[in-house]
């Protein structure tokens, strides 16, 4: 099967711009999370879908962020405006129905943010 | 809250060195443990994983004990190949997964 696709893999925008990153999970599975590194710190929980509906957002570090997953197939993230702190490499995981984190996850290849 | 101290790379071996990560995790309760790797342009992977003290993961020749006692989970090779060339994060899962900030190992022929 197709793992998950995140996309770009890399980009780079200047302070103040807006952009915005997609994740493709795994068909069929409703769990879907993002995760991000920030300046090779410790990964951290940013929010986590089930389908459509937002289940726990409570890692979104401010209203800059904007995460959708209409439909509840893939995901983006929007950040807007970007500023020189959201720096950092973006992951994207996804998981079926009733997995509980970290059993069963699959992770994407991450996209790497830079602001400058 | 929970959280997740691990050893701080780089780490440069020669390859058939032994490799130790030393992880410890602070949390309530008993929470799962995990290892994972992401090797160059991949994503993160499941390395291994322990559920309760006492548990001992494995795979690929990597292993780590679920340590309640010192509520440590430290990484152990006996060996290493260049291709264990790789960023490892520990975990550990309340009703989400809490990482460490990273090793980034890197094995020398």
């Amino acid at each position: 099967e197709a793992g998950v696709t995140q996309f770009p893999s890399h980009s780079v925008i200047e302070k103040g711009q807006t952009v915005t990153l997609r994740c493709d999970p795994i068909s069929g599975h409703d769990n879907l999370y993002w995760y991000r590194r920030v300046m090779g710190k410790e990964i951290k929980f940013l929010l986590h879908f089930v389908k459509e509906s937002k289940q726990d957002e409570s890692g979104m570090p401010n209203n800059r962020f904007l995460a959708e997953r209409t439909g509840g197939t893939y995901s983006t993230l929007k950040v807007q405006p970007a500023e020189l702190e959201d720096s950092g490499v973006y992951f994207c995981a996804s998981s079926q129905a009733g997995r509980s984190a970290g059993h069963g996850y699959t992770f994407g290849s991450g996209t790497r943010l830079t602001v400058v | 809250g929970n959280s997740v101290t691990q050893m701080e790379g780089p780490v440069t071996l020669s390859e058939e060195a032994f490799l130790t990560i030393n992880c410890t995790y602070t949390a309530t309760g008993y929470p799962s443990l995990f290892w994972y790797v992401q090797y160059p342009g991949e994503g993160l992977q499941l390395l291994l994983k322990a559920t309760k003290a006492d548990d001992k993961g494995s795979n690929k020749g990597f292993e780590a004990t679920y340590r309640k006692e010192t509520t440590s989970f430290h990484l152990e090779k006996g060996s290493v190949q260049v291709s264990d060339s790789a960023v490892y994060f520990c975990a550990l899962r309340d009703y989400k997964l809490s990482f460490g900030a990273g090793t980034t190992v890197t094995v020398r022929a």
